[in-house]
């Protein structure tokens, strides 16, 4: 297992358009993260998964946002309709549910630019 | 206020230097967090806290509960350690997730 992988590292697309992300957690981590950072900032919660089911979901998530993990093991986040404000780099972590007394590992993360 | 503040902000340091990083939170936590970030974004866990002190290396990070309060320590800097470091708390009624502080710039100069 390489850790938490992230797909692309990086993505330019014009506003208006629609991009998809992928994370591909730590296979035995049933807990999977989006986190969104902005330049100089740090990491905001946008959502978290347990398996398949999502179980919470940040303000921040506008109707544009939507995130998925069908089979409870690799996660997509789409934001449809991008705007500049959406440039960010958007991150994915996972843990073991219970056991985040061990820790989260988190992607390289995918760096988004909305031009 | 965000629930959790990190100072400084920005921190410069002469190879050899110690620094010290501190991080203060509003809210009753289950676990703090250390974690380092390089330009290239990924995020690497430093340390994990729920009272007392941790030592990795070079690395200290020590936690007063009763405080809310949290400092990672560096011994004899390098340039290498140059990184982003930030500090996340998961509350006791937050789930699973993190909170995080904005993270401090350190760069040390040879």
């Amino acid at each position: 297992d390489t850790g938490v992988s992230q797909d692309p590292r990086h993505k330019i697309t014009k506003r208006g358009q629609n991009v998809t992300f992928r994370c591909d957690p730590i296979s035995e981590h049933n807990r999977l993260y989006w986190y969104r950072q902005t330049l100089g900032q740090g990491p905001e919660f946008l959502t978290y998964f347990q398996n398949e089911a999502q179980l919470e979901k940040s303000r921040l998530l506008s109707d544009r946002f939507s995130a998925e993990r069908p089979k409870g093991s690799f996660s997509t986040l789409e934001i449809q309709r991008t705007e500049q404000g959406d440039s960010a780099m958007y991150l994915c972590a996972s843990s073991l549910a219970g056991g985040e007394a061990y820790g989260y590992t988190f992607g390289s993360g995918t760096r988004l630019t909305v031009v | 206020k965000n629930e959790v503040e990190q100072s400084p902000q920005n921190l410069t340091a002469q190879e050899g230097e110690f620094i010290t990083i501190n991080c203060s939170y509003s809210v009753g936590i289950s676990a703090l967090h250390w974690l380092q970030q390089h330009p290239g974004g990924g995020i690497v866990s430093l340390f994990m806290l729920s009272s007392g002190k941790k030592k990795h290396g070079r690395l200290i990070a020590t936690i007063n509960i009763q405080e809310k309060h949290s400092s990672l320590h560096i011994t004899a800097s390098h340039p290498r350690d140059s990184a982003v470091y930030i500090c996340a708390v998961r509350s006791k009624t937050s789930g699973s997730r993190l909170t995080f502080g904005e993270g401090t710039q350190l760069t040390v100069n040879p």
